[in-house]
């Protein structure tokens, strides 16, 4: 069974770090890119950083770029993001989400069941 | 950045309706679009990628079409589980953006 899951959520002071990792498994992690999207409370989807299937090429949002670091381990089939300096703005349910096609970015065909991130004082 | 713009953000309906949603780029993204539904409290599911491809798995009478900057997600016949909130998303270049989206009520 193809799976997503995400942890490392929770409450953290603004101005705090936290890392959120995601295993995966019943597929070829190595094989596709993978992302995190988020989604403040009561609002819409946000993506925030991809990854190549490599690690060698990353992407990020404005709202988070310089702050936050995507990483993944191929062998151990995980992907994570390092969040620094967070902003009660950040406060959102995170989303690993697998690209569609292989080394692809077209769609998010598989996503985890998320992990809150609160950041207040 | 390609910004997004979904219309309506909200409709109602009634089980058998035919609903449209439409998805308006800011600027060109060809045929990079996809549409997600989501449930409350759980993940977006994909529904369309490629503007117009079907995701395995998905009901026929969801079905998607468009190119350039407007695209349409339709759904044939509305059963009782397709209330939910739908999202556009482009990814013909980052960063990835995605509509705000169209919630879909019972009327």
């Amino acid at each position: 069974e193809v799976q997503l899951l995400e942890s490392g959520g929770g409450l953290v002071q603004p101005g705090g770090s936290l890392r959120l990792s995601c295993a995966a498994s019943g597929f070829t992690f190595r094989s596709y890119a993978m992302s995190w999207v988020r989604q403040a409370p009561g609002k819409g989807l946000e993506w925030v950083s991809a990854i190549s299937v490599s690690g060698d090429n990353t992407y990020y949002a404005d709202s988070v770029k310089g702050r936050f670091t995507i990483s993944r381990d191929n062998s151990k089939n995980t992907l994570s993001l390092q969040m620094n300096s967070l902003r009660a703005e950040d406060t959102a349910v995170y989303y690993c989400a697998k690209g569609r096609q292989q080394g692809g970015y077209d769609a998010f065909d598989m996503w985890g069941q998320g992990t809150m991130v609160t950041v207040s004082s | 950045d390609t910004q997004m713009t979904q219309s309506p953000s909200s409709v109602s309906a009634s089980v058998g309706d035919r609903v449209t949603i439409t998805c308006r780029a800011s600027q060109g993204i060809s045929s990079w679009l996809a549409w997600y539904q989501q449930k409350p409290g759980k993940a977006p599911k994909l529904l369309i990628y490629a503007a117009s491809s079907l995701q395995s798995g998905v009901p026929s009478r969801f079905s998607g079409s468009g190119s350039g900057t407007d695209f349409t997600l339709t759904i044939s016949s509305l059963q009782p589980e397709d209330f939910a909130i739908y999202y556009c998303q482009q990814a013909n270049s980052f960063p990835i953006t995605f509509g705000q989206g169209t919630r879909l009520e019972i009327k």
